[in-house]
């Protein structure tokens, strides 16, 4: 079983559409949460950190439930300039150190 | 203020030849991890550095090397090349004891 796990899609949606990335993660001692956005062919760029609370980011929606190990984004108004691939991302602690563990990615397709 | 940097950024290799792929980090980081990014996948986490050493591993073979030099730049190396080993290579760098870790563009290594 793979330590994060996403749906890969894609998701196609049609602009101004509301759209939901889910994942899940094994390792209960995974200490934070991060949504990546992915362009094609480019670096991750982290898009916002997950809360237990929630935290919104203008149109950008995120949650951790930890007690169901899950994480979610919701991403509201959907523009075209939207369309790439999410990682879910989690820290675990080994040896004294965090390191980060990558969900698959979630691809989003928006269209006119 | 550069961000991090990956050199060079496309590279094709013929099997069973070495690779040395350089990542500078961030001004002001000290810590720099390394990632394989298979296509259709999220990053694999190889290794971390710190303070020139080695601090864990993740699933790769001792094929898989490195090292991080004083001024905190670091180096992967590669032998014996497969063709499995085509992928994005990615650095990270960040600050030790801080989870925020930002990623260079990547290297893209072609094993043909």
């Amino acid at each position: 079983r793979k330590e994060v796990e996403q749906d890969p899609g894609p998701f196609n949606v049609p602009e101004g559409a509301t759209v939901a990335f889910n994942c899940t993660y094994s390792n209960s001692a995974s200490q934070s949460f991060f949504w990546y956005r992915q362009d094609c062919r480019k670096e991750p760029k982290l898009l916002m950190s997950v809360y237990s609370s929630g935290n919104e980011d203008g149109r950008f929606t995120a949650q951790l439930n930890r007690a169901s190990q899950y994480i979610s984004l919701l991403i509201r108004d959907s523009k075209l300039s939207d369309s790439a691939t999410y990682l879910c991302v989690v820290t675990t602690r080994g040896g004294g150190f965090q390191k980060l563990v990558f969900g698959t990615g979630t691809r989003l397709l928006v269209s006119p | 203020d550069a961000g991090v940097t990956q050199s060079p950024t496309h590279l094709i290799k013929t099997r069973g030849q070495q690779v040395t792929l350089r990542c500078s980090p961030k001004s002001g980081h000290d810590t720099v991890s390394w990632y394989q990014q298979a296509l259709g996948q999220g990053p694999q986490f190889i290794f971390q550095y710190y303070e020139e050493e080695e601090r864990q591993r993740g699933n790769f073979p001792d094929r898989f090397s490195g090292h991080q030099f004083p001024n905190y730049s670091s180096e992967l190396n590669v032998n014996a090349l497969l063709l499995g080993d085509s992928a994005l290579y990615l650095c990270a760098s960040s600050v030790e004891g801080n989870t925020e870790a930002f990623f260079g563009q990547g290297t893209r290594l072609t094993v043909v």
